[in-house]
């Protein structure tokens, strides 16, 4: 089935260690897209992706690092310079060039920090 | 400050009562409106709405966008345990970005 597929389901980051929350759709869409959604929050864009080896910071950035090398793929790295990594993070992606489509999302991550 | 405005915060409600939640935005360049359900994990895909006074409905669910006055409202009617989720309303702006403004999100409990 086609889908959306986030991984690991939690995650634990200790002290200046950064991690990676892995991202893969088989949907062939275009772009890709992470949020971050802390309680009682909405979902919060992180970065984004239209095309494979292009990417755009969205509102909160700062602490975060991704990659477009395939078009399925689109992790995000959560760096040391994240002071405030617990969050529910989740991964979307979007056909684009078709007229109004929603976005799709996985099942999301858990990160907390140890 | 917020683009999308969501309200209320929280409801509680007892089986079969009918809800209406409210989604209101403040964007220039206004592409479309998205209501999602979110339970405990991926918010799954309800409504777009692109155009105003045009009722989007789907089994006891109902949505209508009033591009003039910039909100929207989704409808509950003869709720159930199983309606107990956060409800999120997002923006879609013009452009090629097609990037989304979430609100706050609306959380909902159904008590039987």
């Amino acid at each position: 089935d086609g889908g959306i597929t986030q991984s690991p389901k939690y995650l634990f980051r200790k002290e200046g260690q950064n991690v990676t929350l892995s991202c893969e759709q088989n949907l062939n869409h275009d772009a890709m897209y992470w949020y971050r959604q802390d309680p009682g929050q909405g979902l919060r864009l992180i970065y984004y992706s239209q095309i494979v080896n292009d990417f755009q910071k969205g509102d909160i950035a700062e602490g975060y690092s991704v990659s477009r090398e395939k078009k399925e793929s689109f992790p995000l790295t959560v760096t040391s310079a994240q002071k405030n990594p617990t969050a529910f993070y989740l991964c979307a992606s979007r056909q684009t060039g078709l007229g109004n489509q929603p976005q799709h999302f996985g099942d999301g991550t858990r990160l907390s920090i140890l | 400050e917020d683009k999308v405005v969501q309200s209320p915060l929280s409801l509680v409600v007892h089986e079969g009562d009918t809800v209406t939640l409210n989604c209101s935005y403040e964007v220039t360049n206004f592409r479309s409106l998205l209501w999602y359900k979110q339970e405990k994990k991926a918010p799954t895909f309800l409504f777009m709405l692109t155009s105003s006074g045009i009722e989007k409905k789907s089994g006891r669910l109902s949505s209508i966008l009033d591009k003039k006055e910039l909100f929207s409202i989704l409808n509950i009617t003869a709720t159930q345990t199983g309606d107990s989720a956060i409800y999120l309303c997002a923006v879609e702006e013009g452009g090629s970005n097609y990037k989304l403004t979430f609100g706050k999100g609306t959380l909902l409990t159904v008590n039987p």
